[in-house]
């Protein structure tokens, strides 16, 4: 079975530019959650969805948004953008709400010139 | 606020010599403790999950073991492939289920 899929797998932008990430849930699975990771630090949380509605949201700015769509996948959007956006854009899914294992995908890597 | 602090921040042994791992956490309400291990550029890969203390898990070389403010991964005799970096993180529940991580610890493992 396929894991978690997310697209693109590198993206560079220059300042004050948007993107979209996309992620794809392992199939059956309803949650997702976005996560950045800065190179040498861990994963910090920045959203959670679970059918559609926004759950949780950590400690980032509005220029980030997300949205869930009906068959669970999911895309992660960043305006304006700064240097300090430059990061690994990890995915993860679980199957239920409450569930506890989050499975990751790949990553985007996202340079900001 | 939550928090989970890896130590040592990298580590290096020799192939065949066993270590440990550690993991302090302060998370509300934990209803979960987890290690992922994080090869370069990739995404975190699932090791385990440790609900309540004194619980352990096993994994090939790697086991897992949980206190009330820590956890441990023990490494038995590691080999090169084991080099990587293992994350910690704590779930805390309540009104949504997200990940707080530690740093990680980098492991290299020489032949």
């Amino acid at each position: 079975d396929a894991g978690v899929t997310q697209s693109p797998t590198h993206l560079i932008k220059t300042r004050g530019q948007q993107v979209t990430l996309r992620c794809s849930p392992i199939s059956g699975h309803k949650s997702v959650s976005w996560y950045q990771q800065v190179l040498g630090q861990g994963p910090q949380f920045i959203f959670q969805y679970y059918e559609k509605e926004e759950r949780g949201r950590g400690n980032f700015p509005d220029r980030f948004s997300a949205r869930q769509f009906p068959n669970y996948s999911s895309e992660l959007n960043v305006n304006a953008l700064l240097l300090g956006d430059s990061a690994l854009y990890l995915c993860a899914s679980s199957s239920e709400w409450g569930a506890d294992t989050q499975y990751f995908g790949p990553g985007t890597r996202l340079t900001v010139l | 606020e939550d928090q989970v602090t890896q130590s040592p921040e990298a580590l290096r042994l020799q192939e065949g010599e066993s270590s440990s791992l550690n993991c302090s956490y302060t998370v509300s309400g934990l209803r979960g403790l987890f290690w992922y291990r994080q090869d370069p550029g990739k995404g975190p890969e699932f090791l385990f999950t440790l609900y309540s203390a004194g619980e352990e898990k096993e994994k090939e070389r790697l086991k897992a073991t949980l206190t009330k403010k820590e956890s441990f991964l023990h490494i038995t005799a590691p080999k090169p492939e084991d080099s990587a970096t293992y994350l910690c993180a704590g779930n805390s529940g309540g009104s949504n289920y997200k990940l707080t991580f530690g740093k990680g610890t980098l492991l290299t493992v020489n032949p």
